[in-house]
């Protein structure tokens, strides 16, 4: 089962910040936070990830609780390209265990209107 | 950059027929996972390799299979295929010995069984 839950839906205006939230809040002291998309029926693709700190990249800056038990993506300038699917995953961390999958939640459907 | 490669793009096949779907990884990646996904669902994990051997099995069913070669490509085989077997299959590589170990994505195979 997923250990994550996300809205199922939201609507961001294009060239706003989109702020997507993500709880988890039985995350373990190890577990990382990833963050994936998928365009309609694209490849999913990978965004970001994160221990305890906040992280960017070109792509999108991350911030997760001290707590640790919830995260946001954050899309700093949204354009109707990133339209999609968001998932939050919560997975161990590298070579540490014998599970590589990732478990998908349901995730959020951002749609970004012009 | 070179990404994950997958073939063929779109494949129809009749019941019962078999189908076999290729992947390319990234090169230097050593892990590979086959992932399933159903029209409106999310995708599920079937299985992955890591450096040639069965790493991690999700629901694959026992008509499938699938093998990770000398050359870190993979297959996934599919016997006696049904109805419900049409969907996008995703094959994932990533670097097991990366700190962050994400998971790239190919574009996916689409299945149809008619």
């Amino acid at each position: 089962d997923a250990k994550t839950t996300q809205p199922p839906s939201m609507d961001c205006a294009e060239g706003r910040a989109a702020n997507l939230p993500c709880n988890h809040s039985t995350i373990s002291g190890n577990e990382y936070v990833y963050w994936y998309r998928q365009i309609h029926s694209q490849g999913p693709q990978y965004i970001i990830h994160g221990l305890k700190n906040n992280e960017t990249n070109e792509m999108a800056s991350l911030i997760i609780t001290e707590d640790r038990k919830s995260s946001t993506l954050i899309l700093p300038h949204a354009t109707l390209r990133d339209t999609a699917v968001y998932y939050c995953i919560v997975r161990p961390p590298p070579l540490m265990d014998s599970n590589y999958q990732l478990i998908w939640g349901a995730g959020t459907k951002l749609i970004i209107k012009p | 950059a070179a990404g994950v490669i997958q073939s063929p793009r779109h494949l129809i096949k009749e019941k019962r027929e078999t189908a076999t779907l290729k992947c390319y990884p990234i090169p230097r990646h050593d892990t590979v996972y086959w992932y399933q996904q159903g029209p409106g669902q999310d995708p599920q994990f079937l299985i992955s390799f890591y450096e040639k051997m069965q790493s991690d099995k999700g629901s694959i069913p026992d008509r499938f299979s699938a093998q990770q070669f000398s050359d870190y490509h993979s297959e996934l085989n599919m016997s006696s295929l049904e109805l419900g077997d049409s969907a996008l299959y995703f094959c994932a590589s990533s670097q097991m010995r990366g700190t962050g170990r994400e998971a790239f994505f190919g574009q996916g195979t689409r299945l149809t069984v008619v």
